[in-house]
């Protein structure tokens, strides 16, 4: 069974804190990893890809990927009261996405 | 880059009725589409992915002869919910990818159908 697993929250954190997502995987067979972002009634909406071992930064999202761990994160800069969303982290695996159940954000002002 | 349309947002109508839903890939072909549906506070389950010509593949448990699937070009796959029921009421979400049958490339997704069966 492969799997992704993350911890549901709520994680609350301050605006402007630093917000940090975590997800594991079970398949080392999966190469490709994302997060997606998903406001509550709304379809999920990319914000990261990551293919390889290490850190990929785009604006204040920061997406970490460790292989040998079988472990990805998301670090959120300066978080904001619209970063407030579930963020769903999912591996690609023979062409389709696994999803982990999503960690809900709350950004309090 | 990368718009997924989906179309209707949202649908209300009486048990009993077929429901179509469209999902078009806006700036870019896509072999292959997938179908989602999410229940509230639950994540995304696969239904099915869709092939464009050829037949779509579905995930076990997922009748395929009460969620037709059709992908007739590059841009645009269909699902049909047949007769539904008020147990099918979800949230139905379309993604579309560039890429072959295994790409890594990034799901986009479109924007979802509401379906309330009464």
């Amino acid at each position: 069974q492969k799997e992704v697993e993350q911890n549901s929250g709520p994680l609350s954190v301050p605006e402007g804190a630093i917000a940090s997502l975590n997800c594991t995987y079970s398949d080392r067979g999966s190469q490709s990893f994302f997060w997606y972002r998903q406001y509550s009634g709304k379809s999920p909406e990319l914000i990261m890809s990551i293919y390889s071992n290490g850190d990929k930064e785009d604006g204040r999202f920061t997406a970490q990927l460790n292989k040998a761990s079988q472990y990805v994160s998301l670090l959120i800069r300066d978080s904001q009261p619209s970063d407030s969303a579930t963020y769903l982290c999912a591996a690609a695996y023979t062409g389709k996405l696994i999803f982990g159940q999503g960690t809900t954000l709350q950004v309090k002002p | 880059g990368a718009v997924v349309s989906q179309h209707p947002s949202r649908v209300i109508c009486k048990s009993g009725t077929s429901v179509k839903i469209e999902c078009r890939s806006l700036d870019f072909q896509a072999t292959t589409m997938f179908w989602y549906r999410q229940f509230p506070k639950q994540s995304l389950m696969l239904m099915a992915t869709s092939n464009e010509g050829s037949k779509a593949t579905y995930e076990q448990g997922v009748e395929k002869d009460k969620f037709l699937i059709n992908h007739a070009s590059l841009t645009l796959s269909t699902l049909t919910v047949t007769s539904a029921h008020p147990e099918d009421s979800s949230f139905y979400i379309c993604s579309a990818r560039e890429g072959g049958a295994v790409s890594n490339q990034p799901q986009h997704f479109g924007d979802g159908t509401r379906l309330s069966i009464l």
